[in-house]
C-alpha cells in the first residue's frame, strides 16, 4: 500500500523559507504516469494546488506562487521536497503531499499524506 | 486569474439527491478540463471520488456519479447518508501543467 508522509518544521518565522519533505513508501517515486504534488489548506479554508514534479525533475508551479516555490525530487530516497521562500502569515496552512496520476490530461490526486500544519509566526 | 466556482454550501435530506457543480469564471467546463472530485471530512486528507469527469475511484459507491451539466462539471449524490456530510472539492486541469481547485462545497445532511 502506497504511503506518503510529510516532514519538516511546524513553525517558520516570517520572511524565512518553509521547507518540507515528502517520503514515499510502498512504491517508487520513479513510476511513470505519476507526478508528485504539494497542496495546502489554510485553517478553515479550501485547498490550493502549489505545484507538482515528475521523477525526471520536470516541475509545474502554481503561477500565483511560482516566484517563491522550488520543488525538487530525490529518486534515490523516494522523496520530494518543497521550499517556499519569503513566507508570511498567509502561508500558514496544512501542507499535503500527494501522488498525482496523470496521463494524456487525465488527472487524479489518488494518494495523500496525512498533512502537516506549518505556522508562520515570529 | 482563473477562478473555479463551487456552491459554498448545500444541504440534502437523508435519502435525498443533490448535485454539486464546478464552474469556471471565464469559460465553460467540458471534459477537456478532466474534472475530478474530492471528499474531505474535518481533520482528514481529501480522498478521490471521481476523476476524468465520471470515472469513480476504487471503493466509491455508485451513489456518486459525475457528469457535465450545461457549462459545469457536476457531482451527483443519490440516497444521501449521514456520512456524506463533508466538504467537496473539484479540480480542473487548465492545461500547461496547471491545476486549480474550486473553493469547495460544504454539504450538510439533515
Amino acid at each position: 500500500q502506497l504511503q506518503l508522509q510529510e516532514s519538516g518544521p511546524g513553525l517558520v518565522k516570517p520572511s524565512e523559507t518553509l521547507s518540507l519533505t515528502c517520503t514515499v513508501s510502498g512504491g517508487s517515486i520513479s513510476s511513470s504516469s505519476y507526478y508528485w504534488g504539494w497542496i495546502r489548506q489554510p485553517p478553515g479554508k479550501g485547498l490550493e494546488w502549489i505545484g507538482s514534479i515528475y521523477y525526471s525533475g520536470t516541475t509545474y508551479y502554481n503561477p500565483s506562487l511560482k516566484s517563491r516555490i522550488t520543488i525538487s525530487v530525490d529518486t534515490s530516497n523516494d522523496q520530494f521536497s518543497l521550499k517556499l521562500s519569503s513566507v508570511t502569515a498567509a502561508d500558514t496552512a496544512v501542507y499535503y503531499c500527494a501522488r498525482q496520476y496523470h496521463y494524456s490530461g487525465h488527472t487524479n490526486f489518488d494518494y495523500w499524506g496525512q498533512g502537516t500544519l506549518v505556522a508562520v509566526s515570529s | 486569474q482563473t477562478v473555479v466556482t463551487q456552491e459554498p454550501s448545500f444541504s440534502v435530506s437523508p435519502g435525498g439527491a443533490v448535485t454539486l457543480t464546478c464552474g469556471l469564471s471565464s469559460d465553460s467546463v467540458s471534459t477537456s478540463y478532466y474534472p475530478s472530485w474530492y471528499q474531505q471530512t474535518p481533520g482528514q486528507a481529501p480522498r478521490t471520488l471521481m476523476y476524468s469527469t465520471n470515472i469513480r475511484s476504487s471503493g466509491v459507491p455508485d451513489r456518486f456519479s459525475g457528469s457535465i451539466l450545461g457549462n459545469k462539471a457536476a457531482l451527483t449524490i443519490t440516497g444521501a447518508q449521514a456520512d456524506d456530510e463533508s466538504d467537496y472539492y473539484c479540480v480542473l486541469n487548465m492545461g500547461s501543467g496547471i491545476w486549480v481547485f474550486g473553493g469547495g462545497t460544504k454539504l450538510t445532511v439533515l
